[in-house]
This record gives C-alpha cells, sequence and structure tokens, in this order.
C-alpha cells in the first residue's frame, strides 16, 4: 500500500531562514508521481511541483527546491531565505497505479514564519 | 486560463438534510477528483470522474455520490448529512500532461 509520512507536524523559523520540510514515502509502484501543495489559510491547495520517479534531478524554482532521493524514499522542501508569506500548512503527495491515480497525502507541515 | 471554480464557498446546512456541491474544472481538463479535508482525518479521497465516468471511489459511505456532465462540471451530493461531514470539500481537475489543480473549496458546516 501507498502512504506518505510527514514527521514535522509544525516548524516554526524567523523569517531570513532556511528551513526544510521532510516527506517520506512508501511504494510499491516503479512509476508513480510525488507532488508538494501549499495551503494559505484561505483553504486553496496551491501546486508547486510535481516529479515522477524517474527524475531524480533536483529542482530549484526561485528560493523553492526539491530534493528527490530514491534510495530514502524522500522529496524534501528546502524553502531559502524564508518570508512571512510563505506560512502555510505544506502537503506532501503520492500518485501512482497502486492507488489508482488517487492522491495519497500526507498529514501536512505546518509552517510559521515569525517576522 | 480560468481556474478550478468551486461553488458555493461556504453552506450551513442542518443534520440530516441533504447538499449539492458544484466544480467547474479548467477547460479541456476531462479528470475532476474530489476529497474532503477535516482536521482529524486530514485529505481523503472521494472519488474522480473522467469523461462522465467515475473511474475511481474512495471509502465513503453510500451518502456521498457525484456525476459529471458532458462539459466536464462535477457535483458531488452528500444525503442525510451528519455532524461528522462537516469539512473542507475540495475539487481538482487535471488534464493528461498536467498536475492536479485545486479550487478553493467549499467550507460545509453541518449543525
Amino acid at each position: 500500500a501507498q502512504k506518505v509520512t510527514q514527521a514535522q507536524t509544525e516548524i516554526s523559523v524567523v523569517e531570513k531562514e532556511d528551513v526544510t520540510l521532510d516527506c517520506v514515502y512508501e511504494t510499491r509502484d516503479t512509476t508513480y508521481y510525488l507532488f508538494w501543495y501549499k495551503q494559505p489559510p484561505s483553504g486553496e491547495l496551491v501546486f508547486l511541483i510535481r516529479r515522477n520517479s524517474f527524475d531524480e534531478q533536483n529542482e530549484i524554482s526561485g528560493r523553492y527546491s526539491w530534493n528527490f532521493q530514491k534510495s530514502t524514499s524522500s522529496f524534501n522542501f528546502t524553502i531559502t531565505a524564508s518570508q512571512v508569506v510563505d506560512s502555510a500548512v505544506y502537503f506532501c503527495a503520492l500518485s501512482g497505479p497502486d492507488s489508482n491515480y488517487q492522491l495519497i497525502w500526507g498529514a501536512g507541515t505546518k509552517l510559521i514564519i515569525k517576522p | 486560463k480560468a481556474g478550478v471554480t468551486q461553488t458555493p464557498r461556504y453552506l450551513i446546512k442542518t443534520r440530516g438534510q441533504q447538499v449539492t456541491l458544484s466544480c467547474s474544472p479548467i477547460s479541456g481538463h476531462r479528470s475532476v477528483s474530489w476529497y474532503q479535508q477535516t482536521p482529524g482525518q486530514g485529505l481523503q479521497f472521494l472519488f474522480e470522474y473522467f469523461s462522465e465516468t467515475q473511474r475511481n471511489k474512495g471509502n465513503f459511505p453510500g451518502r456521498f455520490s457525484g456525476r459529471q456532465f458532458s462539459n466536464s462540471r462535477s457535483e458531488m451530493n452528500v444525503s442525510t448529512l451528519e455532524l461528522g461531514d462537516s469539512a473542507l470539500y475540495l475539487c481538482a481537475s487535471s488534464g493528461e500532461q498536467d498536475g492536479y489543480t485545486f479550487g478553493s473549496g467549499t467550507r460545509l458546516t453541518v449543525v
């Protein structure tokens, strides 16, 4: 069965610090997709990234970067020079044939950036 | 292009009533999936529709149902509402090459 674990329930840092959100997944699929979403207080889930299982290259988008390591089944997300606007709940998710392509979600990490 | 539109944004219903939520996907997207989000259970998959056919269903009772129309718009219905159905209901649309784009959600409160 597929599973996503986000062990960090809540992280609080001061603005401009770097912060890493951990995501560990379990799947028997060889082809699968990993996602990160941001959920601000308004409730909408904002898509950040999708990565397929065959692409282990790290991704950087502005202050955001993602480290995908199949060897440790991890897909971690780093925010560099955090800003107050980054405060939100961040979800990691997985989909693949084993879940019939529904999204399997982690519990989320609440990130608080203090000014 | 326009995003995913969910209506209404907020709903307050009484136990025992039924409710219908609507989701209009991104133009060209044929897949619409629904998720329930609660503080206790997190995000849980309800069902997914593709070209008017339900392709996948989560582990929810039969009180939860849905459908998709020929224009890809989707509705979900919850009958005989219970207090535990209070949640944020999120709809996502996806195309063949895209990830899942979510709407703003409908926040349902059952009293």
